[in-house]
């Protein structure tokens, strides 16, 4: 076990839906990344949390969105689902502010949008 | 801007055989490089980090300052081997994500 749990792992949607995909970090870990992975992308990173407070954008969409919540959980939120936003998307988790020492992955969450 | 750049999307290798997987990076400053491995699409594991200078698995990799590279090295493949490798890079100020490439499928031919 990673120690990152994120949930559902998988979700099934139709198109204009909107989700909430959860990320429990590592315990003591303050810092919270979502990346997501697609067939034809890789890994492209959307957004970075240290301790309840943003700290850093990437590609993400303005249809999504997230937060770390007081006990560091973190939800991304996908609107306006469309066929494109199918990959797995993970969460990652690091004891530091920056990514000193690399990141702890959790399993991820398989989302199609049908 | 930083830049990891993996050149192999796909790469077979006979069992036994020597395995090296290329990884090269653009930053200006003193990034840390690390490996990741990923069996299946479960999640990414670390495989290595250049700081720690270990062997995982078997598996080595030197940070080349001259050349900007980090290629994943071992001399003698496993099938269990078989997976998908990334390299990424996370810059030297504080604060920074890992900024992965786009990633290696290593299949281990019996």
């Amino acid at each position: 076990d990673s120690g990152v749990t994120q949930t559902p792992k998988h979700l099934i949607t139709a198109t204009g839906q909107r989700v909430t995909l959860r990320c429990s970090p590592r315990s003591g870990d303050l810092s919270v990344y979502w990346y997501q992975q697609s067939l034809d992308q890789g890994l492209q990173f959307l957004i970075h949390y240290y301790n309840g407070e943003e700290r850093a954008k990437g590609n993400i969409l303005e249809r999504f969105s997230a937060q770390q919540f007081p006990d560091l959980h973190s939800e991304l939120n996908l609107s306006s689902l469309e066929l494109g936003d199918s990959a797995l998307y993970f969460c990652a988790s690091s004891a530091l502010q920056g990514a000193e020492g690399g990141y702890t992955f959790g399993s991820g969450t398989r989302l199609t949008v049908v | 801007a930083q830049r990891v750049t993996q050149p192999e999307k796909l790469l077979s290798v006979f069992k036994g055989a020597p395995v090296e997987l290329k990884c090269n990076y653009s930053y200006s400053g003193s990034p840390e490089l690390f490996w990741y491995v990923q069996y299946s699409r479960q999640r990414l594991q670390l495989l290595l980090r250049h700081i720690s200078r270990e062997s995982i698995k078997g598996f080595t990799a030197d940070l080349n300052k001259g050349e900007t590279s980090f290629h994943l090295k071992k001399p003698f493949a496993q099938e269990e081997d078989s997976a998908m490798y990334y390299c990424a890079l996370r810059s030297n100020f504080g604060n920074e994500k890992l900024t992965f490439g786009t990633g290696t499928r290593l299949t281990i031919i019996p």
